[in-house]
C-alpha cells in the first residue's frame, strides 16, 4: 500500500507570496496531521484535521490555513509568506480509531519550501 | 509549553555496539512515540508506547515508558551502519485537549553516527 504523499518535493517563493501544499493520506486513514520542521529541530505542530473538520491548531500565525477534502485529502495554505518561513512541511496521517492511539502518525517525506 | 529534552544530543558509536538515548519531560505523557528521521525523509515510527513501565520491543530496538510517565528511553542493540539517523522522542501531553487535540510534541532529537 502506498504510504502518505505529498507534493511539491521542492518549492522555492518570494518573500510575500503564498503557497499551497498537498497530501494524501494513507488508504483508509481520516485524520491528517501538519508540521513545520525548521533544519536542526523536531517537527512542530501546525493543525490536525479529522473527518475534515479541524481538529487541533498549533501556535502558528493566522497566515497558516489548511482544510481537509471529502477524500480526506488535505491542503495546506501559507500566505504573506516569511524567509522565517522556510523548512520542511511534513503531512501525517492516522488510521487509529481510539483517541489513544490516534497519536500513532505517519509520516509523508515532506516539502522542502525554501522563501527568498 | 510542553517540551521534550532529548540526550545526548549526538552519537559517535562503531558499528556493532549498543546505543542508549532518553528523553525527558517536565509534565508528565501518557503515550511515548520513537522516531527516525534520514535525511530528505519524514520520520518513521518506530515504537509506540502507552503504559508506564511498558517494554516493547521492535527488532534490535527496545524502548521503555519511564514509571514517573516523565522519560522514555530507547536501545538499539548491535548496530549496523543503516542505524544512521536522527531519533526523536514524540509524545501528546497528558491534558493534550480542545485545540491541542491530536497534537505531538517532539524532542530536538539525537543524531547518530554508525562508524563501520
Amino acid at each position: 500500500d502506498a504510504g502518505v504523499t505529498q507534493s511539491p518535493t521542492h518549492l522555492i517563493k518570494t518573500r510575500g507570496q503564498h503557497v499551497t501544499l498537498r497530501c494524501s493520506p494513507i488508504s483508509g486513514h481520516k485524520s491528517v496531521s501538519w508540521y513545520q520542521q525548521v533544519l536542526g529541530q523536531g517537527p512542530q505542530f501546525i493543525f490536525q484535521y479529522y473527518e475534515k473538520e479541524e481538529r487541533g491548531r498549533g501556535n502558528f500565525p493566522d497566515r497558516f490555513s489548511a482544510r481537509q477534502f471529502p477524500n480526506y485529502s488535505s491542503e495546506l495554505n501559507v500566505n504573506a509568506l516569511l524567509l522565517g518561513d522556510s523548512a520542511l512541511y511534513l503531512c501525517a496521517s492516522s488510521g487509529k480509531n481510539t483517541r489513544r492511539h490516534s497519536y500513532e502518525q505517519y509520516f509523508g517525506p515532506g516539502t522542502r519550501l525554501t522563501v527568498t | 509549553g510542553q517540551q521534550l529534552n532529548q540526550s545526548p544530543q549526538s552519537m559517535f558509536i562503531q558499528e556493532g555496539e549498543d546505543v542508549s538515548m532518553n528523553c525527558t519531560s517536565s509534565s508528565i505523557f501518557n503515550t511515548w512515540l520513537w522516531y527516525k528521521q534520514d535525511p530528505g525523509e519524514g520520520p518513521v515510527l518506530l515504537i509506540a508506547l502507552y503504559k508506564a513501565g511498558e517494554l516493547t520491543s521492535n527488532g534490535r530496538l527496545t524502548a521503555q515508558f519511564g514509571i514517573t510517565r516523565k522519560d522514555s528511553f530507547l536501545n538499539i542493540s548491535a548496530s549496523i551502519p543503516s542505524d544512521v539517523g536522527i531519533y526523536f522522542c514524540a509524545g501528546p501531553p497528558a491534558n493534550a485537549g480542545g485545540t491541542s487535540y491530536g497534537k505531538l510534541t517532539f524532542g530536538q532529537g539525537t543524531i547518530l553516527t554508525v562508524h563501520p
